[in-house]
């Protein structure tokens, strides 16, 4: 079976600083993994996406993550906090062939002034 | 511009009022699926569609129906709604490469009160 856990329901952060959203995975086989993210009132919109090769992807809004298989994480970082980075973040993983996608429960994004 | 559309994106019904949201894409993809999200729990999936004519349980299935007589259409019933239905539910569709599945889209999702 596979699983998501987002560490931080709510993270707050000031504009210009590190963003850092974890996601720990649980699979019995190589996962792929994704971000989305949720602005107000709007649907999923894909961040970022792993699914082999390279372990550090680059998504979109200069968001980035690294897949470490050995501590099972995808966390998502961004050097610099915007405020239009506010919104909610979702981490979800998908297994092999299957087509099951498994969210976190989310992590909503704050940022300060 | 490649898309899925859900309707309607706000419902206030009564228990027991048989409703359906319909969800249409136009990306000729295989694959579609119903998620609600509600507070705390992320996204869970509702039911699944491969392709025409081939449903499947999610996680959460009691209470819903669907159906998938076309390939762009995965309308989601609730035949008697109940007040613990109320969610924000999502439809989302992807492309199947060989055997395996490529990232999901999402429809702008639809909000269901049920009283």
């Amino acid at each position: 079976a596979q699983s998501v856990t987002q560490l931080g329901s709510h993270v707050s952060v000031s504009e210009g600083a590190l963003v850092l959203l974890r996601c720990n995975y649980s699979s019995s086989v190589p996962p792929y993994l994704f971000w989305y993210v949720q602005y107000p009132n709007q649907g999923l919109q894909l961040l970022l996406k792993y699914t082999t090769g390279a372990t550090l992807v680059k998504g979109i809004n200069g968001f980035e993550a690294e897949f470490k298989k050995s501590e099972t994480s995808f966390h998502l970082t961004k050097p610099s906090a915007h405020m239009s980075d506010a919104a909610e973040y979702f981490c979800a993983v998908r297994t092999g062939t299957a087509s099951k996608l498994t969210f976190g429960t989310g992590t909503r994004l704050q940022v300060t002034l | 511009e490649a898309q899925v559309t859900q309707n309607p994106r706000y419902l206030i019904t009564v228990t027991g009022k048989k409703l359906t949201v319909t969800c249409s894409q136009n990306m000729n993809h295989e694959y579609m699926s119903w998620y609600r999200q509600d507070p705390g729990l992320g996204l869970r999936q509702i039911y699944y569609s491969m392709n025409v004519e081939v449903t499947d349980k999610g996680d959460v299935p009691e209470g819903y129906k669907v159906s998938r007589k076309e390939k762009r259409n995965f309308p989601l019933i609730l035949e008697s709604p109940s007040p613990n239905q109320t969610s924000l539910y999502f439809c989302a569709s992807s492309t199947r490469q060989g055997s395996s599945y490529n990232e999901q889209f999402f429809g702008p999702g639809t909000r269901l009160t049920v009283l």
